[in-house]
């Protein structure tokens, strides 16, 4: 079975830094989505990458696929308290797009502390 | 649109009773599943449904059963709770058409202990 480990799984920074998140894979990726979840909450999709060597961004968050299609970074920019939490990759199965979001695989998450 | 909604938001239950969680969505999904989340490792999928009436197993179905009868519902039933089963239980929905495929979206979550 597929496993996902994220580092780091904690990661401290000041208001304003950049940072990085790590997502690697023990199997080749064919979906890696991206969820963000505050304390409490559920979760709130960020991103969906597919092919190789893809980036996509939203606002100051920047994810990428590497070429090999099996570890994705995700890339904050000039962080603020408003992207602390929770953050979670989680890989879809072969087989088609449409049916990979609903039965996913999770990394166990980093949780981001965003100090001013 | 209410999204995916879940009840309740917390519970807690003796080893041995049963209950059922709620989950609806509004959105007209195709598409839902069940998560259970625990301290350190992330989520896990206990049981999906790809449309009225389809349902299967995840990665950790043992103690859960679940039905969809319709596109809206799609209820978690704990049959005899455990210890084990105390955890963060999360539904999720995704659509068939375009964009939406891609994006689960979550339901606020349940919190369950089992004493």
């Amino acid at each position: 079975s597929q496993e996902l480990e994220q580092s780091p799984q904690s990661l401290i920074v000041q208001e304003g830094k950049n940072l990085t998140i790590n997502c690697t894979s023990s199997k080749t990726l064919y979906g890696l989505y991206w969820y963000k979840q505050k304390y409490g909450e559920g979760l709130i999709f960020l991103m969906m990458l597919q092919k190789g060597g893809e980036e996509k961004s939203h606002e100051k968050i920047t994810a990428k696929l590497d070429e090999k299609k099996q570890q994705s970074s995700l890339h904050i920019t000039a962080s603020q308290p408003s992207h602390a939490g929770i953050y979670l990759c989680g890989a879809g199965p072969p087989g088609g797009r449409a049916q990979g979001a609903q039965k996913l695989v999770f990394g166990q998450g980093t949780r981001l502390t965003i100090n001013p | 649109n209410a999204g995916v909604t879940q009840t309740p938001k917390f519970q807690v239950l003796k080893t041995g009773q049963s209950m059922t969680l709620q989950c609806a969505q509004d959105m007209n999904h195709e598409y839902m599943s069940w998560y259970r989340q625990d301290p350190g490792m992330g989520l896990r999928l206990i049981h999906y449904s790809v449309g009225a009436g389809i349902t299967d197993q995840g990665e950790v179905p043992n103690g859960y059963n679940v039905s969809r009868s319709t596109t809206e519902d799609f209820p978690l039933r704990l049959l005899s709770a455990a210890p084990s089963q105390t955890s963060v239980y999360f539904c999720a929905s995704s659509g068939l058409d375009g964009r939406s495929s891609y994006e689960q979206y979550f339901g606020p979550g349940t919190r369950l202990t089992v004493t």
